[in-house]
């Protein structure tokens, strides 16, 4: 079947760590991801994306790592703070519209003092 | 520049009743989607709306149903509401772009007594 999963639903992370939040996909076909953080009364708000035609890429803090051999995604955050607590969604889009849209069921990040 | 938003944050109606959501897109985002997420089914797709025609559905039953204005603003509603259409309900709008991400609002947050 298609689906986007995550290998944890929980992540507890030391302040000033770095956080790696996993998620595996199913479809091949897949061509683009995007990572979504979505914090207590909030909408997701969009974090970093990633075309199949790439492996990594880096944003402010955050890295995203592809592995299409093993249909695999990372979410890398570097120092995490206590403003990254947050539940991480991971999406795939195999086509224009919103309807392929796949997400996956969120790894919630803790950040201990 | 403005995000999405969504009117009203939040609503409590009962059983039966109907109620209609409303979402302003990101300015110069025609392509207006809506999710459902709720603790166990997480996010879900409703529908999406391109240029006033809906161009996908999810699976949903027909007492969901939205349209979408000349100007890209968006409703939906659901009719004879049930328990279990308590939820937050998420307005995304994008770009009209393959490798283009959804922007979400805030939501609003519906629940049904």
């Amino acid at each position: 079947g298609e689906s986007v999963g995550l290998h944890l639903p929980t992540l507890s992370v030391q302040e000033g760590d770095n956080s790696i939040i996993n998620c595996a996909y199913s479809n091949s076909a897949s061509d683009y991801f995007i990572w979504y953080k979505q914090e207590s009364g909030k909408g997701p708000q969009f974090i970093i994306d990633i075309r199949s035609n790439m492996d990594k890429r880096q944003g402010q803090r955050v890295t995203v790592l592809l592995n299409k051999t093993v249909k695999h995604l990372s979410l890398q955050i570097a120092a995490t703070q206590p403003g990254d607590s947050a539940v991480y969604f991971c999406a795939e889009n195999r086509h224009s519209s919103a309807s392929k849209i796949i997400f996956g069921s969120g790894t919630r990040l803790s950040i201990r003092p | 520049k403005a995000g999405v938003t969504q009117t009203p944050r939040y609503l409590i109606k009962t059983r039966g009743q109907q109620v209609t959501l409303s979402c302003s897109p990101i300015s110069g985002h025609r392509s207006v989607s809506w999710y459902q997420q709720t603790p166990g089914q997480g996010l879900q797709f409703l529908f999406e709306y391109f240029s006033e025609t809906q161009r996908n559905k999810g699976n949903f039953p027909g007492r969901f149903s939205g349209r979408q204005f000349s100007n890209s603003r968006s409703e939906m509603n659901v009719s004879t509401l049930e328990l279990g259409d308590s939820a937050l309900y998420l307005c995304a709008s994008s770009l009209e772009r393959r490798d283009s991400p959804l922007h979400f609002g805030n939501g609003t947050r519906l629940t049904v007594t």
